[in-house]
């Protein structure tokens, strides 16, 4: 079965440089969410989109963005890397029901780990 | 608020032991989901169980266990005999039905199975 697909899963970047990491959800899933994981620390929230619009807000700094677009895929967009953003960079999927998003069923990707230098 | 709390932040059992791994957790949904995930040393977590909060039948599945007790807010895991393939960080999460459309992490258990 078609699983959540993340791209890049490796990515070294400089500080202050840009990176766009993407994701792709399971088919028919239209709920994407994004965690961040430090070294050693557990997955944090950073946003989540259901149909294309943001529905709720974690812990994702002022120079992150991130979008869904029409296809369901999302990008999650960093600019003026530090190095504390090093981190294993995670998305999810799920299927929302009664007009949210459903945590009940959530599907992982492999994740994508960015390097700032 | 939510909040899921692994005391345990390592453990190392000698193979063929049981091990428990601890959660407890924090909400105020009265439907929720809690989950078990593992971490092995190549990063990807791994499902491994999700359960309702209307739901508090134990689990077995294999060499796993799971023992939801909604009275003590805790949904703990055992692995029986355990494996030096066991060895990764476990974590439990909490999602909320109608509060916070996230999931929300403990801060894990490293566990190492000595062979």
């Amino acid at each position: 079965a078609a699983g959540v697909i993340q791209s890049p899963r490796h990515l070294i970047k400089e500080k202050r440089e840009t990176a766009t990491l993407k994701c792709y959800p399971i088919p028919r899933h239209d709920t994407v969410y994004w965690y961040q994981q430090g070294p050693g620390q557990d997955p944090q929230f950073l946003i989540s989109f259901y149909e294309k619009m943001q529905s709720d807000k974690g812990s994702i700094p002022d120079r992150f963005s991130a979008q869904q677009f029409s296809d369901y895929h999302s990008e999650l967009n960093m600019s003026s890397l530090e190095l504390g953003d090093s981190a294993l960079y995670f998305c999810a999927s799920s299927s929302g029901e009664g007009g949210r998003p459903n945590t009940g069923e959530l599907f992982f990707g492999e994740g994508s780990r960015l390097t700032v230098l | 608020a939510q909040k899921v709390t692994q005391a345990q932040t390592e453990i190392s059992v000698v193979e063929k032991e049981d091990v428990t791994l601890d959660c407890v957790y924090e909400t105020r949904d009265t439907t929720y989901y809690l989950f078990w995930y593992k971490q092995p040393p190549s990063g990807e977590l791994v499902f491994l169980i999700r359960r309702n909060s209307f739901d508090e039948q134990n689990e077995i599945s294999g060499r796993y266990s799971w023992n939801f007790q909604k009275s003590t807010s805790s949904f703990n895991f055992t692995i029986t005999a355990s494996q030096v393939v066991d060895s990764a960080v476990y974590f439990c999460a909490l999602s909320e039905v109608t509060g916070a459309n996230n999931l929300f992490f403990g801060t894990g258990t490293r566990l190492t199975v000595i062979p």
